[in-house]
């Protein structure tokens, strides 16, 4: 499993209420990532990390805030949900030796 | 830009039957190709992957891919199927780059007994 855990591994807010993930690796891989899962859509990318502090924007990022203050622990926020944003949320890391991603268990978020 | 697309978003083969699930790319650089499996309720498990060499590739639980420049496919496949193998499959590329994955729309394998 790569070391990876993701907390909480479900959650329910309410519209317009701050909501925090956190991934938490173990294996000091440099790469992090987060997409989320809807059905129809596959996997999509939010947002990466390239290092601490060194983040980036993927395709769907709009909504969405991450912070990387240590090799570990990558934290995604939203910071005022919307219902748009239920969804299954992964954490991956890539192991750059051998070119591959490895994803966490999910996050699955409902926002009423 | 890339993109995935996978055909069909629900296979039903019968148990020993070929399982092929079709996946087309684009991208443009050589690129690296993914397949990731999911069973309900889990997250993504990687099942084989091409990044240079040999175009055929084998994977883990009996699956292999092809992967086709001409046609920019890369299609899996199993010889014999198991009622084990029912899950979601999930096509994916990289530009060579490590800015995330691109994924296909899922396909949904059912295995009929």
């Amino acid at each position: 499993d790569a070391g990876i855990t993701q907390s909480p591994r479900h959650k329910v807010t309410e519209t317009g209420t701050p909501v925090t993930l956190r991934c938490h690796q173990t294996e000091n891989h440099r790469y992090m990532y987060w997409y989320r899962q809807d059905p129809g859509h596959g996997l999509r990318l939010i947002h990466y990390s390239y290092g601490v502090k060194d983040t980036d924007k993927g395709e769907v990022s709009d909504g969405y805030s991450v912070s990387r203050s240590k090799t570990e622990d990558f934290l995604l926020t939203l910071e005022s949900a919307t219902s748009s944003q239920t969804s299954v949320y992964f954490c991956a890391i890539r192991q750059e030796t051998h070119n591959e991603q490895f994803f966490g268990p999910g996050t699955r978020l409902t926002v009423l | 830009a890339q993109s995935v697309t996978q055909l069909g978003s629900h296979v039903s083969v019968s148990e020993g039957a070929l399982v092929l699930l079709r996946c087309n790319y684009s991208s443009s650089v050589p690129p690296y190709l993914f397949w990731y499996v999911q069973y309900p309720n889990q997250g993504l498990q990687l099942l084989l992957k091409y990044t240079t060499g040999a175009t055929l590739v084998k994977g883990i639980n009996g699956f292999e891919a092809e992967f086709k420049k001409s046609e920019t496919s890369f299609h899996l496949t199993k010889p014999s199927a198991h009622m084990s193998d029912a899950a979601e499959y999930f096509c994916a590329v990289s530009d060579r780059g490590a800015d995330g994955l691109t994924f296909g729309k899922g396909t949904h394998l059912i295995i009929q007994p």
